[in-house]
């Protein structure tokens, strides 16, 4: 099956610096692939996605970069904030109706 | 305002004790799953519902059950719990490519 893998575990940074958090995956039958961000206690919350016929999506601070080729994506966090501090998680679908599947997660801590 | 609502927020049960993790949601969304989540591992798949009294093992299926008779009710069981059951457990629903998710609820066995 589906085997989605996320890199760094965590990244401590000051306020105002840039983040890239990467994630491959191993099926090549995957098309979606939504990112999560979860707030201490909280559930997770979309935040950005891409389908596999894209390689860039933009949305404020918020980049997101994929290869087909390469099976990998990668995000990209701008102008960090306090607020951003969180787990990301990427996630992959396919074409197995509904099934996500997720990496292990980024521990982000932005440091004041 | 979309929900998806998870009881209980947490509960403490003894080794070999039944479990019962409820699940509602108030949007009739068709698909609904059940996760665990545990540190350094991510969100893993425990069972997927695809209507009711449609369900289908996801990769962790082994020692849970699921029950789903009514389209906005999804239930997650464990008979007889186990120590490595303890985790946090997250119910989710979805309408084409949205996913929601729960609180989550904490369970620990001990």
């Amino acid at each position: 099956g589906e085997q989605v893998e996320q890199l760094p575990s965590s990244l401590i940074v000051q306020e105002g610096a840039s983040v890239l958090i990467n994630c491959s995956y191993t099926d090549s039958a995957s098309v979606y692939f939504p990112w999560y961000k979860q707030e201490p206690g909280k559930r997770l919350q979309f935040i950005i996605d891409i389908r596999s016929n894209m390689e860039r999506k933009q949305t404020q601070r918020l980049t997101l970069l994929f290869d087909k080729k390469t099976k990998h994506l990668s995000l990209h966090i701008t102008a960090t904030q306090p607020g951003d501090s969180a787990i990301y998680f990427c996630s992959a679908r396919g074409s197995a109706l509904g099934r996500l599947h997720f990496g292990a997660g980024t521990q982000l801590i932005v440091i004041p | 305002d979309m929900k998806v609502t998870q009881m209980p927020r947490y509960l403490i049960k003894r080794m070999g004790e039944n479990v019962l993790l409820e699940c509602g949601q108030d949007m009739s969304h068709e698909t609904m799953y059940w996760y665990r989540q545990d540190p350094g591992l991510g969100l893993q798949l425990i069972y997927i519902s695809y209507d009711v009294d449609s369900n289908s093992e996801g990769d962790i299926p082994k020692g849970y059950r699921v029950s789903r008779k009514k389209r906005e009710h999804f239930s997650l069981i464990l008979d007889s719990a186990k120590t490595n059951q303890t985790s946090v457990y997250f119910c989710a629903s979805s309408l084409g490519r949205e996913v929601f998710f729960g609180k989550g609820t904490r369970l620990t066995v001990v």
